[in-house]
This record gives C-alpha cells, structure tokens and sequence, in this order.
C-alpha cells in the first residue's frame, strides 16, 4: 500500500518564521508534488520535481523554495512566512508514467499568525 | 480560461437517485484523465481513470469527449457515503514529467 506521510497536521507559525514542511514517499517514484488548496480556488501546484535534487516551478512558487536531497524526501520551505500562506498544503508522489496513480499525503493544515 | 473547468456544485439529490458531472479542459494535447475523490478535510484519491472508451465501475461510469473536450461521471443509485467533493484531473506535458491539472471540484451531497 502506497504511502505519502507528511511531518505535520497542522502547525501554527509567526509572520518571518521559517517553516519547513517534510514529505516522504515510500513507493520509489520520480515525481514528487507540493500543492496548495484553498476554498474556491482548488489545487494549486507550488512545486514539483521529476528526480533528485531537480525542481520545477509549478503556477505559483513565489515565498517558497523545494528540497529534493533523497529520492523519497521532499521538503517545502517557506523562507518568510506571511498571513497569505496560510493553507492547507498537500505533498504527492506519482510513478514516471502518462497515466499513473498519483497520492496524496493527508495535508498540512499551517496557521501564519 | 482555466485549463479545468468545473461547476461547483453542490448538488443535492436523494439517495438512489442517478447524478452527473461534467467537466471541461482546454488542451487538446491532454493523454490522460481521472477522477479523484475528496471527503471533507482528507486528501484527495483516485476513483476513476477515464479511457477513451468509456469504463464502468460498479455505480460509476466515466466518460471522454475528445471532441468537445469534456470528460463526465455518472454516479447511479446514490448512496450517503458518496457525498464528497469529485475533482476532475487532466494531464499535461510540462517539464521533466506530466503536470496533473485539477479542477476545483463538484460538492454533492446525498440526502435521506
């Protein structure tokens, strides 16, 4: 059984803090995802990487920055983090193929105060 | 116009009753599409890939228009448990790997 794990639920920062958020996959696959969801505006891609130690950008990376040292280890960190990154955030990890499977993590649930 | 586009939703229908979704994509060049589940407050899942063909899933049916470039589900015979939020996924070449696109998501609701 696939499994995405993710470091935390839910973690509650201050505005400047740096925040690292940590997944980890268990299935061997290339591609790993960080995602951001928010009532109405659905997914949204923040990041991705395709191998270790690549990353993409995916449509809105900016306030973030990706780590990929290991093949089942990805991590999202916010440098600065601001009441606007406030979110649920969602890690996944799919196989290299058009039409895999992709999973989830069960989500990060970050407060900016 | 967005890439993925769905209607929100919710939809509300008795339980046994027969609901559709659909869902349109902009990009003609898309290979493959899905349909993912979300319950309230989890991660999203995989309940369906869709063929060219059409497949079936014991309630669910889902289906592809490459023509007018929509895909749709069919849920018949409602039950509770289906009340969720059904996001319509389609892929696209980006760099290095295929981006899955994700609509934001029909809410139904399954009443007693």
């Amino acid at each position: 059984d696939v499994k995405v794990t993710q470091s935390s639920r839910y973690l509650v920062k201050r505005t400047g803090e740096k925040v690292f958020l940590e997944c980890v996959q268990d299935m061997d696959h290339e591609n790993m995802f960080w995602y951001r969801q928010d009532p109405g505006l659905g997914l949204r891609l923040i990041y991705f990487s395709y191998d270790v130690k690549m990353k993409e950008k995916g449509d809105i990376p900016e306030g973030y920055s990706v780590s990929r040292e290991k093949k089942e280890r990805f991590s999202l960190i916010l440098e600065s983090a601001s009441t606007n990154q406030t979110s649920m955030y969602l890690c996944a990890s799919r196989g290299a193929g058009a039409q895999e499977t992709q999973y989830f993590g069960p989500g990060t649930r970050l407060l900016v105060l | 116009r967005k890439e993925v586009e769905q209607d929100p939703g919710p939809f509300n229908v008795p339980e046994g009753a027969t609901v559709a979704f659909n869902c349109t994509y902009s990009n003609s060049a898309s290979q493959s599409f899905f349909w993912y589940r979300q319950d309230c407050r989890k991660e999203p899942k995989l309940l369906m890939s869709v063929y060219s063909s059409g497949n079936e899933d014991g309630r669910f049916t889902a289906q592809l228009n490459r023509a007018s470039q929509y895909i749709s589900l069919l849920i018949r015979d409602s039950k509770l448990s289906d009340s969720a939020t059904y996001l319509c996924v389609v892929n696209s070449r980006g760099s290095g790997t295929y981006k899955y696109i994700f609509g934001t998501g029909t809410r139904l609701k399954v009443l007693a």
